[in-house]
């Protein structure tokens, strides 16, 4: 069955970058592109992008154009969401699923504190 | 962007009562690109309806979808008590793929 395994939760100060990992295992990998969504604490889901994981081609929500990069490793089936210059609205949860919405990460608590 | 405004914000029923929930989109949907997810406290959302009104695997057939264009709505027949959690649809047909804002399922 489809799984995705994100990287544990980060303490981060304002001003730095994340970098949340997204293993994927029970399907083919490059067939399916990878989305990436966030939840503020008691907020709605917030979608913030989406890479092709077989050619690489991104697509970012404006609202995070020029902050936010998606990468993937093939060799390892992960996909990966950097998020540079942190600010505290930054603090979220975020999540990575299969396009489709079949399967999701269980998700990665990023913590904006100085 | 396609803004989607999803009511009530909080229904509150009984188990074994029927549930209606509502989604409004400010643009069409292209394709019916509709999914709507549930959400417990501390899980991802699970995918219940794609395309408006199709059933992911494993749902049961109390949970159906439908509308089209702007207007879409998720029916539960008879609640379930697993069935409490918050709703959200999302629209998946233009970028950025929206999500409303929610409906919170309790018990009355």
């Amino acid at each position: 069955q489809v799984q995705l395994v994100q990287s544990g939760a980060e303490v981060k100060k304002p001003g730095a970058s994340v970098k949340v990992s997204c293993k994927a295992s029970g399907y083919s990998f490059t067939n399916y592109p990878m989305e990436w969504v966030r939840q503020a604490p008691g907020q709605r889901l917030e979608w913030m992008g989406r890479i092709d994981t077989g050619n690489g081609d991104t697509g970012y929500s404006q609202r995070f154009q020029g902050r936010v990069t998606f990468t993937r490793d093939t060799s390892t089936s992960t996909a990966y969401m950097e998020l540079s210059s942190l600010g505290f609205e930054d603090t979220a949860v975020y999540y990575c699923f299969r396009q489709g919405g079949v399967g999701w990460g269980q998700g990665t608590l990023v913590t904006v504190s100085s | 962007e396609n803004v989607l405004t999803q009511s009530p914000g909080t229904l509150s029923l009984s188990p074994g009562e029927r549930a209606t929930l509502s989604c409004r989109a400010s643009q069409s949907v292209s394709s019916n690109y509709l999914a709507w997810y549930q959400q417990k406290p501390g899980q991802a959302p699970r995918l219940l309806i794609y395309g408006a009104s199709s059933r992911a695997t494993g749902i049961p057939d109390r949970f159906s979808g439908s509308g089209s264009g702007t207007d879409f709505t998720l029916t539960i027949s008879r609640l379930e008590p697993e069935d409490f959690a918050v709703y959200y649809c999302q629209q998946y047909g233009s970028s950025p793929y929206t999500f409303g804002q929610g409906t919170r399922l309790e018990i009355k």
